[in-house]
């Protein structure tokens, strides 16, 4: 069964205080995993996918890099504007299955 | 360019009462998603079709759930008769061939 496990749960910031998001995975084969953004009483925002090991996509002060059993999402020097939930999934190759989500990561960046 | 369109935004009702969630996707896109998101069990995936076709709906909780999509641009979510622990958020999402989802603002629905 696909895993998904989110760590810290919650993650306070100072404002140019920069961190890491840790995703770790369980899945039979990868066929992509996804960062997303949420906002209260808002949908999740896609931010990025990442395909492949060793691969590393940027946006703005957020960086997501992917090993074989974790992704990081790293914020550089973070703003208040940042504070969201940050969700990752993964999405298994292999078959007719879709995304599994983790629970998130509520980030608070205090100004 | 609009996004994806849900509709209500906000849906109170009483135990033992019909309730229709409606979604427009992205037009173009051909895979639409229901997920439904709680504290305790945090966003699940209940069905998706793909081109109007669903192709899986094992996270639908029970008989008392169905989803159709009777054309590209339109689905629905019934949920007959709703119970107080169906109460979350619902979000509807779209993709093209299986790309990254975006998805829509999301009913919250509250069953008394």
């Amino acid at each position: 069964e696909d895993q998904v496990t989110q760590s810290p749960e919650a993650l306070r910031l100072q404002e140019g205080e920069s961190s890491s998001l840790n995703c770790s995975y369980t899945v039979s084969g990868l066929r992509g995993l996804f960062w997303y953004r949420q906002d209260p009483g808002k949908g999740p925002e896609f931010l990025f996918t990442l395909y492949s090991a060793g691969e590393e996509k940027e946006k703005e002060r957020l960086k997501a890099t992917l090993t074989k059993k974790e992704s990081f999402l790293h914020i550089t020097a973070p703003k208040p504007e940042d504070s969201a939930t940050y969700l990752c999934a993964v999405h298994p190759s292999g078959s007719a299955r879709q995304l599994t989500f983790g629970s998130g990561t509520q980030l608070t960046v205090l100004p | 360019d609009a996004g994806v369109i849900q509709s209500p935004r906000h849906e109170v009702t009483e135990m033992g009462q019909e309730v229709t969630l409606r979604c427009k996707p992205i037009s173009g896109h051909n895979s639409l998603f229901w997920y439904r998101q709680t504290m305790m069990r945090g966003l699940e995936l209940l069905i998706y079709f793909n081109n109007n076709v669903p192709i899986d709906d094992s996270g639908m909780p029970e008989d008392r759930f169905s989803a159709k999509m009777p054309n590209a641009s339109f689905s629905t979510l019934k949920i007959q008769p709703s119970e107080p622990r169906d109460s979350a958020v619902y979000f509807c999402a779209s993709s093209l061939q299986g790309g990254e989802q975006f998805f829509g603002p999301g009913t919250r629905l509250t069953v008394l």
